[in-house]
């Protein structure tokens, strides 16, 4: 399996709905990230998952929430978003560079397109 | 911090014609580069890496070479189809982080 599995494709939510993203991948990948891309712009770091440890924020606010339940699982949960958070939302997982010497076999899911309304 | 410089788009070609997109970067280690293509609508995909200084990356026709001396991975293709519409990333990797150029978007006609 060398994918990354992204649910749900589409999320059409309100302002005041509770919605998680899921993301899930049978790599062994011990690093796994969650990206925001706006449209026609290049994707954004948000977190960064290196063996189940939250390890990079990059200064996220905390309406987005990221859990890490085990090595193959990553969800972003989210709460009161703003109608500018819609974007499409990537996964990634990678191996560390312990493992494999800069060859860190970066891979993203098809990703969530998100839309706050 | 790392950076990525390609050129802007949109590029527009006909089909069958020579593509280079070029890219260049800053880094303050030993990167690994990549190109991802995006396709309308969808995720990133991976189109080819080089992990050390001369490593040449090929896919489907598209070849990029790392070269350190110039800090520059420019992507090439001798024909470009239709099919190679895209949006065209050049990244820097680390072991935890992927650092993005802008992107550049190709429109390839008949």
């Amino acid at each position: 399996d060398t994918e990354v599995t992204q649910t749900p494709k589409h999320l059409v939510m309100g302002m005041t709905n509770k919605k998680s993203l899921k993301c899930e991948q049978h790599m062994g990948h011990r690093a796994m990230y969650w990206y925001k891309q706006k449209a026609k712009k290049p994707p954004e770091l948000m977190f960064v998952y290196s063996y189940e440890k939250l390890s990079i924020n990059e200064s996220v606010p905390s309406r987005f929430s990221p859990e890490c339940p085990n090595s193959s699982l990553l969800n972003l949960h989210l709460h009161a978003l703003q109608p500018e958070d819609s974007a499409l939302y990537l996964c990634a997982s990678s191996q560390p560079s312990a493992v494999r010497e800069r060859d860190y076999g970066y891979t993203f899911g098809s990703g969530t397109r998100l839309t706050v309304v | 911090g790392d950076s990525v410089t390609q050129m802007e788009g949109p590029v527009t070609l006909s089909e069958e014609a020579f593509l280079t997109i070029n890219c260049t970067y800053t880094a303050t280690g030993y990167p690994s580069l990549f190109w991802y293509v995006q396709y309308p609508g969808e995720g990133l995909q991976l189109l080819l890496k080089a992990t050390k200084a001369d490593d040449k990356g090929s896919n489907k026709g598209f070849e990029a070479t790392y070269r350190k001396e110039t800090t520059s991975f420019h992507l090439e293709k001798g024909s470009v189809q239709v099919s190679d519409s895209a949006v065209y990333f050049c990244v820097t990797g680390t072991a935890s982080k992927l650092t993005f150029g802008t992107g550049t978007r190709l429109q390839v006609t008949l």
